[in-house]
């Protein structure tokens, strides 16, 4: 009963070779974000969708896309991977405002490898 | 600048032995905190937030604003508390702000 899924859980890709990864969620969150974890260092925020608003950090290179065609499904798209892009990449969401909100519900995560 | 620092990547303790992990803040406005956790080949979930004031699995984690700190405290430590553990502040509007972790070692 996972509520949180990422596909594909590990995606190997060639250097320059454009990878999406995909989300899906079961709670009906208003909130979806991704997270990109390097090896022994803190989940780092790229962006963030509050419905169909998208909310995308300074600091989260150009190279990096991402999708929300619905309330359930969400993509991450990287048009061009470098080796620096091999990491763990998650999804979470959560409920905006009230007891739930920023309470976030982690998938397993998708792991690339860039060759 | 908005930071969690969580000054220790490794700790080890013996069953039975209190722990505590450290997490300081830096934060301009009232923040709000959060422990997460991820067990061996499992996800990251939620273990408490300050504003429930709550005791989840026997940890306990009090906001001082004054030193800036959030640790997280158990008084007997169990094997099964063995874990990667987060310590996180909400930034502004949906952000989380993580910390790079501590890996707990809970040795029998």
């Amino acid at each position: 009963d996972a509520m949180v899924i990422q596909n594909p859980r590990y995606q190997v890709t060639q250097f320059g070779k454009p990878v999406t990864l995909s989300c899906s969620q079961t709670l009906n969150h208003n909130v979806m974000y991704w997270y990109q974890q390097k090896s022994s260092q803190a989940p780092k925020l790229l962006f963030h969708y509050y419905d169909k608003d998208f909310n995308n950090e300074a600091d989260t290179p150009d190279n990096f896309q991402s999708r929300r065609p619905n309330t359930s499904f969400c993509f991450l798209d990287i048009r061009s991977p470098g080796l620096g892009d091999a990491a763990m990449y998650l999804c979470a969401t959560s409920k905006w405002g009230g007891s739930g909100a920023n309470v976030l519900t982690f998938g397993a995560g998708s792991r690339l490898t860039v060759l | 600048a908005q930071r969690v620092t969580q000054p220790e990547k490794l700790l080890s303790v013996f069953k039975g032995a209190p722990v505590e992990l450290k997490c300081n803040y830096s934060y301009s406005g009232s923040p709000e905190l959060f422990w997460y956790v991820q067990y061996s080949r499992q996800r990251l979930q939620l273990l408490l937030r300050h504003i429930s004031r709550e005791s989840i699995k026997g940890f306990t984690a009090d906001l001082n604003k004054g030193e800036t700190s959030f640790h997280l405290k158990k008084p007997f430590a169990q094997e099964e508390d063995s874990a990667m553990y987060y310590c996180a502040l909400k930034t502004s509007g949906s952000r989380l702000t993580f910390g790079e972790g501590t890996q707990l070692t809970v040795n029998p």
